[in-house]
């Protein structure tokens, strides 16, 4: 079965400060990732997502993910962090023989001013 | 291009009773999935639904159960409800077949059993 460990509970940086949300997967197959942002009381929101090709791909508001196969992971960053960053951020991969997301705990971003 | 949209926003609840949540899935999207968020946990996966019939579901009991309409549209329905079912439970939709689209999350709705 799929898994998705965020081992980071909570991270505080700087504004303006750089940032890496750490995500490692479990699967079997190749893995079809996500990383998605959680305002509170809010729903999810797609900040990028890896099927193939370039391990390096590019999201909305200026967030980027690698690809590690060797590693299992799939880490987020961002180079400059901004107040309106701050929210939860959750890390999934997509199975589609079970035709599911499974999520991983989530990483809570506060921003310092 | 209409989004995901989830009815009610809130909910309260006492133990024992039934509930039904609404979800209208995304413009030119045949696929639903409910999703139940714990405070602080990640979202876990309940059931999806296509063609109106259930074709996936993770591990929950029976009395979860679900809809899924013509114009695809959903319902989530929980049974003889317990304190632990309190959570945010979150609507998406994608289209089925194309594993290069994501999955568009409604707001969802937020289930307080008392």
């Amino acid at each position: 079965a799929q898994s998705v460990t965020q081992p980071d509970i909570h991270i505080t940086v700087s504004e303006g400060a750089s940032l890496e949300l750490r995500c490692n997967y479990s699967y079997g197959a190749t893995p079809y990732l996500f990383w998605y942002v959680q305002s509170p009381g809010q729903g999810l929101q797609l900040l990028l997502k890896y099927f193939s090709g370039d391990t390096l791909v590019q999201g909305i508001k200026g967030f980027e993910a690698e690809f590690k196969r060797s590693q299992s992971s799939f880490n987020l960053r961002k180079p400059s962090v901004h107040w309106s960053d701050a929210a939860e951020y959750f890390c999934a991969v997509f199975s589609g023989s079970a035709r599911q997301l499974t999520f991983g705990s989530g990483t809570q971003l506060t921003v310092l001013p | 291009e209409t989004g995901v949209t989830q009815s009610p926003t809130h909910l309260i609840k006492t133990r024992g009773q039934q509930v039904t949540l609404r979800c209208s899935s995304q413009s030119g999207h045949n696929t639903v999935s409910w999703y139940q968020q714990a405070l602080g946990q990640g979202p876990q996966f309940i059931f999806q639904y296509y063609r109106e019939e259930e074709n996936g579901r993770g591990n929950f009991p029976p009395r979860f159960s679900g809809l899924q309409f013509p114009n695809y549209s959903s319902e989530l329905n929980v049974n003889a409800l317990e304190l632990d079912d309190s959570a945010l439970y979150l609507c998406a939709s994608r289209q089925h077949g194309q594993m290069n689209t994501e999955a568009f999350f409604g707001q969802g709705t937020r289930l307080t059993v008392v």
